[in-house]
């Protein structure tokens, strides 16, 4: 089963709205990171954020995590077009390299 | 420098005949990884190599799976007696190794393997 669930599953907003996802997640992490992903190929990396963490900035995204909830929320300010892609989620344990991603959350950005 | 590149792109093959996907990581990366990705759906994890280790197979759906890293560089899956329920996207990425999961993954554009 996945590790991560990212809620909702689609969302359209208009440009210059900001995009909130979530994400959430079953067992301890040690750090949950988001990918973008565009036209179903490659992934790209945003953040990362770690267990002990509970806020991280880069650019115009912010990315919260509460451990207690098991939860995540990504932030997009300001959205642009170009914003508009798949965002996943990914959650690492302790002692083990893998990435458990989540399902992704399709996000349209109205120009 | 270079990044994660895949080939081939895209591949259709008949149900029955094998395939072998490759992948060749950034240079200097000692942790390989391969997920599969099907229409719609969150990434799949299937092997996952580090260095010199003996790779971490959990995630092979059945053993017409296999995946090799020659020389800690280039890796190939290959898929043996396709199925339909094969088709999707293979992704490979690679990262630096030295730290565990908190290591940021860079991965190749992928190959859309399709089985008809």
């Amino acid at each position: 089963s996945q590790q991560g669930e990212e809620d909702p599953q689609a969302l359209s907003i208009q440009e210059g709205e900001n995009a909130t996802m979530n994400c959430s997640y079953k067992t301890s992490i040690n750090n949950l990171q988001w990918y973008r992903q565009n036209s179903g190929r490659g992934l790209v990396h945003l953040i990362l954020i770690r267990s002990n963490e509970r806020e991280k900035h880069s650019g115009r995204l912010r990315v919260t995590l509460d451990t207690s909830k098991k939860s995540s929320s990504l932030l997009i300010t300001a959205s642009r077009a170009a914003d508009t892609a798949s965002y996943f989620c990914a959650t690492g344990q302790f002692g083990n390299e893998k990435l458990t991603f989540g399902t992704g959350t399709r996000l349209t950005i109205i120009p | 420098g270079a990044g994660v590149s895949q080939s081939p792109s895209n591949k259709v093959t008949e149900k029955g005949k094998d395939v072998e996907l490759r992948c060749d990581p950034i240079s200097g990366h000692t942790a390989l990884y391969w997920y599969r990705q099907s229409l719609g759906q969150g990434l799949e994890f299937l092997i996952y190599f580090q260095g010199n280790s003996a790779p971490d197979k959990s995630g092979l759906p059945s053993d017409r799976f296999s995946a090799e890293r020659t020389g800690g560089s280039v890796s190939t899956l290959t898929i043996q007696r396709t199925q339909q329920e094969d088709s999707a996207v293979y992704l490979c990425a690679s990262s630096l190794g030295i730290r565990d999961s908190s290591d940021e993954q860079y991965f190749g554009p992928g190959t859309r393997l399709t089985v008809t």
